[in-house]
């Protein structure tokens, strides 16, 4: 099984719509990061938790929310989908400690909005 | 992001070194990265490099970093086709703060 899952791997919706794209992680790790990836672009951050009860907002969290249900657990919800939310949704996952560098990524959403 | 940016394609032939290159704005990055994103998949991590280094190298990798310019490459040695992706430069300021990344080199690998 990965280590960071992202479910489902892609979504069609129609605009207004509310969808909840979801991530679970069995990394043990604490922290936890939703971004969206548009082509030239690159990887924009949405929102971060850094444990269960510390939700941030990134740099482009309007049109998003986010719970973070467990440790494991980080779900990332559209409350009414619009087209220019068409992109590649990744989640990711960091430890705090001194031995682990860098994030490890789901395999992504690829969400469209129509 | 804005902070982290790179150029967008690059053409190298089979056999012959890439040089992938990247600059960042954000003078207290301690923290950098390179990743790979093949097609339809996540963004793995392919080596990383701390600020107080000037030079990684590992295996058909070689990082080079110039602080004072905030100029970060990657080069890759022998190229081959299963290195045709998209590479991404970040940084972070720890460990483990929120990355910011650079747009995406997508390199392609000509026979």
């Amino acid at each position: 099984d990965a280590d960071v899952t992202q479910t489902p791997r892609n979504r069609i919706t129609k605009t207004g719509k509310r969808i909840m794209l979801e991530c679970s992680q069995t990394k043990g790790h604490d922290r936890m990061y939703w971004y969206r990836q548009d082509p030239g672009l690159g990887l924009r951050l949405i929102y971060y938790s850094f444990d269960v009860k510390d939700i941030n907002k990134g740099e482009i969290s309007d049109g998003y929310s986010v719970s973070r249900q467990a440790q494991a657990k980080f779900s990332l919800s559209l409350e009414s989908a619009i087209p220019n939310q068409t992109a590649l949704y990744f989640c990711a996952t960091s430890d705090r400690t001194g031995d682990n560098y860098g994030y490890t990524f789901g395999s992504g959403t690829r969400l469209t909005v129509v | 992001g804005e902070d982290v940016e790179q150029s967008l394609f690059l053409s190298v032939r089979e056999g012959d070194s890439s040089v992938i290159n990247c600059t960042y704005t954000d003078s207290s990055s301690t923290y950098l990265y390179w990743y790979k994103q093949e097609p339809g998949a996540g963004l793995q991590l392919l080596t990383y490099i701390f600020s107080n280094m000037d030079m990684k190298q590992d295996q058909r990798l070689t990082v080079l970093l110039n602080k004072k310019d905030k100029h970060l490459s990657l080069r890759i040695a022998d190229t081959q086709t299963g290195d045709s992706a998209i590479y991404f430069c970040a940084e972070s300021p720890s460990n483990d703060y929120k990355l910011s990344f650079g747009a995406g080199t997508t390199v392609t690998v000509r026979a």
